[in-house]
């Protein structure tokens, strides 16, 4: 099986705008989880998808929002973009009934 | 406050010794643990995992110890090996449902030829 895929790998944004990250999970698995790691905070959980509803959310402000589609795949997307939205941003699918969740490459975003 | 906590910043090992890597937690509704290994830039590969009813998980030179009176868990590699040289990150989950992690900060394992 091919693990999780995520575009693009590396971005460069200014402050004020918007992006918008993609995430491919395992086949088969349909919770997909979002994260964001930096320097100071670590590795923090953003929110997680499944069946197309956000099941649940960490404590991030409105700006970070996402969706998932009926084929599992997910995007997250950040409004008016902040210095410190620079980060490591990483998508993370489970299968049913499973514990373990997989973790894609990351997408490295870098905020001008 | 910090529910998952891996207080050594670093840990420097000769090749063929054991790496023992430390983790505590606070938060007793966690109930399944897990260990991953990261390299800068990449996302984090999954090593091993416990369920909160075993004290114990091997897999090859990975082995897992839980100890949940002491809500403390441990990474016990053997034997170490150059290629084990990353950061090791421990997670715990199940207060929120295994689809929400919670991680600690990291150990820089350095093994050493």
């Amino acid at each position: 099986k091919a693990g999780v895929t995520q575009t693009p790998r590396y971005l460069i944004k200014t402050r004020g705008q918007q992006v918008t990250l993609s995430c491919s999970p395992i086949s088969g698995h349909r919770s997909v989880s979002w994260y964001q790691q930096t320097p100071g905070q670590g590795l923090q959980f953003l929110f997680e998808y499944f069946s197309e509803t956000q099941r649940n959310k960490g404590n991030f402000p409105g700006r970070f929002s996402g969706r998932q589609f009926s084929n599992s795949r997910s995007e997250m997307n950040v409004s008016t973009l902040e210095l410190g939205d620079s980060a490591l941003y990483l998508c993370a699918s489970r299968g049913d009934s499973q514990e373990t969740q997989y973790f894609g490459p990351g997408t490295r975003l870098l905020v001008l | 406050d910090q529910q998952v906590k891996q207080n050594s910043p670093s840990l420097s090992v000769q090749e063929g010794r054991i790496s023992i890597l430390n983790c505590d937690y606070t938060n007793s509704m966690f109930d399944y643990f897990l260990w991953y290994k990261k390299y800068p830039a990449e996302g984090p590969t999954f090593l091993i995992s416990i369920s909160s009813i075993k004290d114990k998980n091997e897999d090859g030179r990975f082995t897992v110890f839980l100890n949940k009176s002491a809500k403390h868990l441990s990474l016990h590699i053997v034997p170490s090996q150059p290629g084990d040289s990353a950061v090791y990150f421990c997670a715990a989950s199940g207060d929120s449902g295994y689809s929400t992690l919670t991680f600690g900060k990291g150990t820089m394992l350095l093994v050493s030829p």
